[in-house]
């Protein structure tokens, strides 16, 4: 099946400081998904992105599916994005299973 | 618009117990996935429900089973617990027959196998 890799698998940040995390895949893609699991151990969808560029707020995201990798910016980061981000895709037809990387640890300090 | 939801939140069960499992989709979603998530590790898909049957199954044994109702909520039942199904139970929800099949999650249910 489609492999999913994530790095850096661990992230310290100042607050106010800019990051950048890296999923690659193995595989075409139909579904690429970037998620914000919070303390609670909620999955909160941050971007749908099987291809190009997306933006919203401090967040942006892009995905090379021809170079198979995707990439999720956090511009001036907050506490508050402390958590685990995952990248997850799909490769097998419409509306099939997610493969979750094994996710990046973000920590924001004050 | 509600969400995903899912109950219990959390339980506690005893080895070689049954337990099920509860999620209601997102509002106009036909599609329900169920993932589990051990401590430290991404959600491992388990299967998925689409029109009442199992459409798609991950490596997880037939212990695990499950329905789809035609209000499309869903069950997961887990036979014969074992210490090592103590995970995270994630639920997620979409619409086949879209492009656009983004997977909505719940809030999870917490299992512990004592």
């Amino acid at each position: 099946g489609i492999q999913v890799e994530q790095s850096p698998p661990d992230l310290i940040l100042q607050e106010g400081a800019n990051s950048t995390l890296r999923c690659n895949f193995s595989d075409s893609v139909n579904n690429l998904q970037w998620f914000h699991q919070n303390p609670w151990g909620q999955l909160i969808n941050l971007f749908y992105i099987p291809s190009g560029t997306k933006q919203n707020g401090r967040l942006s995201a892009t995905t090379v599916a021809t170079e198979r990798y995707s990439l999720l910016y956090i511009s001036s980061s907050q506490t508050t994005d402390s958590g685990v981000y995952f990248c997850a895709v799909s490769n097998t037809g419409a509306n099939s299973k997610l493969t979750f990387g094994k996710g990046i640890t973000l920590s924001v300090r004050p | 618009d509600a969400g995903v939801t899912q109950s219990p939140t959390h339980l506690i069960k005893t080895r070689g117990q049954q337990v099920t499992l509860r999620c209601s989709p997102k509002s106009g979603h036909d599609t329900v996935s169920w993932y589990q998530q051990a401590l430290g590790q991404g959600p491992q898909f388990i299967f998925q429900y689409y029109e009442e049957e199992e459409r798609q199954r991950g490596n997880f044994p037939d212990r695990f089973s499950g329905h789809q109702f035609p209000n499309y909520s869903s069950e997961l039942n887990v036979n014969a617990l074992l210490l090592g199904d103590s995970a995270l139970y994630l639920c997620a929800s979409s619409l086949t027959l879209l492009m656009n099949t983004e997977a909505f999650f719940g809030q999870g249910t917490r299992l512990t196998v004592v």
